[in-house]
């Protein structure tokens, strides 16, 4: 079956533009995750969906950063402004659902360099 | 605040060595815990988690992991390690403490090489 996908794989920008990262979870997964992965930074919690529930935004970094979640599945995740610091891989990840005893999946992410 | 450690940024073990990749970690309530391998250029793979019951875990490619409330450990071994297990491993820790919230914390990543 189809996995996690994420578009686009890789997207160069120049600072002060904005950017949309789009992500397709797994069918029937009503969880789903946004992380960022920099350079020797590791993961980074970014904001996590669940069902109808309000999202859980708390690893957002910046107002510079937000994301939806359209009919319980497709997300995007929108940066304004682009800054230097925002270069890192963008990962998207889907789980069955949001008690997080189940292991999640993740996309190839988008790897994001600001110029 | 829920934290995961993973104390070694690299591992080198020669093939057919026993591989280990150690992860502690710290939460207020039970944890729940993962790892997850990252191949080159790829997304990151689940290989095996620890909920509750057995202490010892087996997940995909041979890998198995024990925990270790006392230590507040969940190391991952392998038995003999192969040239294709090179790649980046992360532990993840989610705490069920009532005030942890619904978030799981990786740590910053072991590289493992794998020598022939």
């Amino acid at each position: 079956g189809a996995g996690v996908s994420q578009s686009p794989s890789n997207k160069v920008t120049e600072k002060g533009k904005d950017v949309e990262l789009r992500c397709d979870p797994i069918s029937g997964h009503t969880a789903l995750y946004w992380y960022r992965q920099s350079l020797g930074q590791g993961l980074e919690f970014l904001i996590y969906f669940q069902g109808n529930s309000a999202p859980d935004k708390s690893g957002l970094p910046s107002d510079r950063f937000s994301a939806e979640r359209t009919g319980g599945s497709v997300s995007t995740l929108t940066i304004q402004r682009t800054q230097q610091e925002d270069s890192a891989v963008y990962l998207c990840a889907s789980s069955l659902g949001g008690t997080l005893r189940n292991e999640q999946y993740f996309g190839p992410g988008t790897r994001l360099t600001v110029t | 605040a829920q934290s995961v450690a993973q104390p070694e940024d690299q591992v080198n073990v020669a093939e057919g060595n026993p591989l280990t990749v150690k992860c502690t970690y710290s939460v207020s309530g039970n944890p729940y815990l993962f790892w997850y391998v990252q191949y080159p250029n790829r997304g990151l793979q689940f290989l095996l988690k620890y909920i509750t019951g057995d202490n010892l875990v087996k997940g995909s490619y041979g890998f198995e992991a024990e925990f270790n409330k006392s230590q507040t450990s969940f190391h991952l071994k392998k038995p003999s390690a192969l040239v294709s297990d090179s790649a980046l491993y992360f532990c993840a820790v989610r705490d069920t403490g009532r005030a942890a919230g619904n978030k799981l914390t990786f740590g910053g990543g072991t590289r493992v090489l794998v020598k022939p």
